[in-house]
């Protein structure tokens, strides 16, 4: 089983309609993430959280809102979707403190939304 | 946030070197360089961190000079499996508050390796 996992994987939807992106691990990790990936660019933060307790606005958080249930469960939500919010999204985790000590990032599998 | 720029492509051969820099000017004192591989439709995967000198794993290298402005992963005798996007990250990635969550990811490299 991954270690952090997306659902789901792909989504059509149409504009206007409220899409939740969800996102869980099984690292014990208090950092996570959601990024957007557009075709052939790099990946661009949205929100990050490094605790429940605590969330924060990455480059390009409108249009976005994010809720953090649990240490394990970091959801994104699109209130109302539009077109060009159509691309891959992906949720990852971090832990500095943890194995390698680097602060490496984690990523799940992405999420393929098409907002139509 | 220290801005980071990469070639957007290089083509190499199958048992040759590839080096690829990546240049960040307004790199900060506390912000690391961390080199990531991306394959289609997959999350990135971490390869390589540094602060300065060199670093070597089981997998690549990573240079730095000494004012830290730009840095080049080095990937040894590559394989067609090392075709992918590699993207260089910058900041403070193992810091305790919450700036270290900005990292910046660019639009990465795409290498092709060909037989």
């Amino acid at each position: 089983d991954a270690d952090v996992t997306q659902t789901p994987r792909n989504r059509i939807t149409k504009t206007g309609k409220r899409i939740m992106l969800e996102c869980s691990q099984t690292k014990g990790h208090d950092r996570m993430y959601w990024y957007r990936q557009d075709p052939g660019l790099g990946l661009r933060l949205i929100y990050y959280s490094f605790d429940v307790k605590d969330i924060n606005k990455g480059e390009i958080s409108d249009g976005y809102s994010v809720s953090r249930q649990a240490q394990a469960k970091f959801s994104l939500s699109l209130e109302s979707a539009i077109p060009n919010q159509t691309a891959l999204y992906f949720c990852a985790t971090s832990d500095p403190s943890s194995g390698r000590g680097t602060g490496e990032l984690f990523f799940g599998e992405g999420s393929r939304l098409t907002v139509l | 946030l220290a801005k980071t720029t990469q070639p957007i492509s290089m083509d190499s051969y199958e048992g040759q070197e590839v080096n690829i820099t990546c240049s960040h000017n307004n790199i900060a004192t506390n912000d690391y360089i961390t080199w990531y591989q991306q394959f289609p439709s997959q999350g990135p995967r971490f390869i390589i961190q540094g602060y300065k000198t060199k670093v070597t794993n089981e997998v690549a290298s990573l240079f730095i000079p000494a004012d830290r402005k730009s840095s080049t992963l080095s990937l040894p005798r590559v394989s067609l499996s090392d075709t992918a996007v590699y993207y260089c990250l910058v900041g403070d990635i193992r810091g305790q508050n919450t700036n270290a969550g900005k990292s910046t990811f660019g639009d990465g490299t795409t290498l092709t390796v060909k037989p």
